[in-house]
């Protein structure tokens, strides 16, 4: 069975400061991995993906993601936090093989304090 | 260009009545789903559909929820009987291969 875990519901940082949103997954085979963001009243947008290849994946707004096989962690990271980044963030996971549909972590929301 | 439109944006409806959900994918994206959120839940996998293909039903919560897509676009999520538990947000997404792109959603109200 697929499951996503994002252990933090809730994740504050000061402006300017590094974030880090972790983000584990469990799968039967191996995953394809996406980052979702949610602000306020507004579906969610896609942020970034893991596919293949290189393990460390850029995305929009100058986030990144890094796959790391052995601890099954696909954790969000940007050097420097912005108080406009401040929403909910949904990590996901679907096999490469099998079912297309997402499964996602119960989210994890970011404050940026100005 | 356009993205994914859901309508309606919010729709309140008596517990026992049925409900239809329009999804409008984004042209080209052959696959299509549909996920509920539910506040403290997270989102949550209903059905999905690609191209000619059977659909997949396998998170229907109930046989009171079914799905249908014309022509391989446009899609209709309806709830019969709705009860109060069904009360959250559909959300539906089309996706070219990888990534899913996600409509704004259709707030479901059921008192």
């Amino acid at each position: 069975a697929q499951s996503v875990a994002q252990p933090e519901d809730q994740v504050n940082v000061a402006e300017g400061n590094p974030l880090t949103v972790k983000c584990t997954y469990s799968v039967s085979g191996n995953p394809y991995l996406f980052w979702y963001v949610q602000y306020p009243n507004r579906g969610l947008q896609f942020l970034l993906k893991y596919i293949t290849g290189d393990n460390l994946v850029k995305g929009s707004y100058g986030f990144e993601a890094e796959f790391n096989k052995s601890q099954t962690s696909f954790h969000l990271k940007k050097p420097s936090a912005l108080v406009s980044d401040s929403a909910l963030y949904f990590c996901a996971v679907r096999v490469q093989t099998g079912a297309n549909n997402l499964f996602f972590g119960t989210g994890t929301r970011l404050t940026v304090i100005p | 260009g356009a993205g994914v439109s859901q309508s309606p944006s919010n729709k309140v409806t008596e517990k026992g009545k049925d409900v239809e959900l329009r999804c409008d994918p984004i042209s080209g994206h052959t696959a299509l789903y549909w996920y509920r959120q539910s506040l403290g839940q997270g989102l949550e996998f209903l059905i999905y559909f690609q191209g000619n293909s059977a659909p997949d039903k396998s998170g229907l919560p109930s046989d009171r929820f079914s799905a249908e897509r014309t022509g391989g676009s446009v899609s209709t999520l309806t709830i019969q009987r709705t009860q109060q538990e069904d009360s959250a947000v559909y959300l539906c997404a089309s996706s070219p291969r990888y990534e899913q792109y996600f409509g704004p959603g259709t707030r479901l109200t059921v008192t």
